[in-house]
């Protein structure tokens, strides 16, 4: 089982609608949660974090963290074509500098 | 604001030949410093972090090194390269001693092995 595990994709989503991406981890320690967005060719850039359970919303940006089902989520609320990207998760384990990464979710918002 | 620079941004070099890929941040002391490989359509491999001048912890066995010489450089290297080495380089920073360990990726040298 890999650490931080998500679908590859693509997930195609139509112009306007909600994308939903998910992320699942496997250390119970985890205490910090990150979802970054890369255009192809470009470096990842960091969009959400999130530490505590619920949900965060920034702009069109929502993530939800379930700790206890041990999954967080980034919603994207009216989806346009520039959100496409691969989307990646990463997770910080207790007391370590380093983040453990998911494989990434490409997304296709189609106008 | 904090910049992290990365140069050059695209390298093609023969196998054997010798790399370094340098790294600096800017507007920011103390950082913690990463360098991270993504082959294509791959994710992230954590390949070095440094917590401060001179500590390097490496998380791959490979033939590849990393210095950091000043406080915001990071520098990448390898005596000779192999075709395994091909893929995208990026170096990334995070406050020290921060709590969420943010990281912030500066734009990637993409490298070719032939």
């Amino acid at each position: 089982q890999k650490e931080v595990e998500q679908n590859s994709g693509p997930l195609s989503v139509p112009e306007g609608a909600i994308a939903s991406l998910n992320c699942t981890y496997s250390d119970r320690g985890s205490q910090s949660f990150f979802w970054y967005r890369q255009y192809s060719g470009k470096s990842p850039e960091l969009i959400m974090s999130i530490y505590s359970n619920g949900d965060k919303e920034d702009g069109r940006f929502t993530a939800q963290l379930n700790k206890a089902s041990q999954y967080v989520s980034l919603l994207i609320r009216d989806s346009q074509p520039s959100d496409s990207a691969t989307y990646l998760c990463a997770v910080k384990k207790d007391s370590n500098y380093q983040l453990i990464w998911g494989a990434g979710t490409k997304l296709i918002i189609k106008p | 604001s904090q910049t992290i620079h990365q140069w050059p941004a695209t390298l093609v070099q023969p196998v054997g030949s010798p790399l370094s890929l340098e790294c600096t941040v800017e507007g920011t002391s103390n950082p913690n410093l990463y360098w991270y490989r993504q082959a294509a359509g791959r994710g992230l491999q954590l390949l070095f972090y440094s917590v401060g001048i001179g500590q390097i912890s490496s998380e791959v066995p490979q033939n590849l090194s990393a210095s950091r010489p000043q406080d915001r450089q990071f520098i990448l290297s390898s005596k000779k390269l192999l075709l395994s080495d091909s893929g995208f380089y990026l170096c990334a920073w995070s406050v020290r001693g921060g709590r969420s360990n943010e990281q912030f990726f500066g734009p990637g040298t993409r490298l070719t092995v032939l």
